[in-house]
């Protein structure tokens, strides 16, 4: 069972260059969720997709877009990478309201990026 | 920003320890849920809260929806070395479109020397 699958697991750009991080999960959920996470400060939304066709900005958007590019797959790209984009990003699903959401997101193994 | 204050930030256990944590928030939730996260993984669902008051266990974990629903603890009962890793808080807020969680910033838990 393959769940969340995120590519790639590690990344080390320079500033100012481009990269798109790709995410796909096979449990035919509706909801899908890009995240990243930082020492001491939790996870915190930067953007999600409440259905296919849909996206919308988390918590911490700036510097990021994202891309809903069917019902399996939400893929999320750094246009002009940051220094303060170094992080572990987390790529998550889950059923959409009113099919059984329960609060329970399904991750991915992370993705470590290193912006230098 | 962050609307989950959760601690303690770390901690050490020492096997068969009882240890406990929480995350409080200035705002109403409707949901609370714990997560754990291990080291190189994402997190995965431990427990999840709907009612104020609720008081839920799962094996030697029990955590609880605080009565005022701005509030949730975590414990676990006689530790063992797989309970290391970083557990998280998450709400969902009265008004949160969607299925938008809100994430605390984390216990790590570690084992004594």
């Amino acid at each position: 069972n393959a769940g969340v699958t995120q590519t790639p697991k590690f990344q080390v750009l320079k500033t100012g260059q481009s990269m798109t991080l790709q995410c796909a999960q096979d449990m035919n959920h509706n909801s899908m969720y890009w995240y990243r996470q930082d020492p001491g400060m939790g996870l915190r939304l930067i953007y999600y997709s409440a259905s296919e066709g849909t996206t919308d900005k988390g918590e911490v958007p700036n510097g990021y877009n994202v891309s809903r590019l069917n019902k399996r797959e939400f893929s999320l790209r750094l246009e002009s990478a940051a220094p303060s984009q170094t992080s572990v990003y987390f790529c998550a699903s889950s059923v959409a309201p009113g099919q059984g959401y329960t609060g329970e997101l399904f991750f991915g193994e992370g993705s470590r990026l290193t912006v230098l | 920003g962050q609307q989950l204050n959760q601690s303690p930030q770390s901690m050490f256990i020492q096997e068969g320890e009882d240890v406990s944590m929480n995350c409080t928030s200035s705002s109403i939730f409707n949901t609370w849920l714990w997560y754990k996260q291990d080291p190189g993984e994402g997190p995965v669902l431990l427990i999840a809260l709907y009612k104020a008051g609720e008081l839920t266990s799962n094996g030697r974990l029990t955590a609880q929806f605080g009565i005022t629903r701005k509030d949730s603890f975590l414990n676990i009962s006689a530790s063992i070395p797989s309970d290391v890793g970083i557990y998280f808080c998450a709400g969902q807020l009265v008004k949160a479109a969607g299925n938008k969680l809100t994430f605390g910033g984390g216990t790590r838990v570690l084992v004594k020397p």
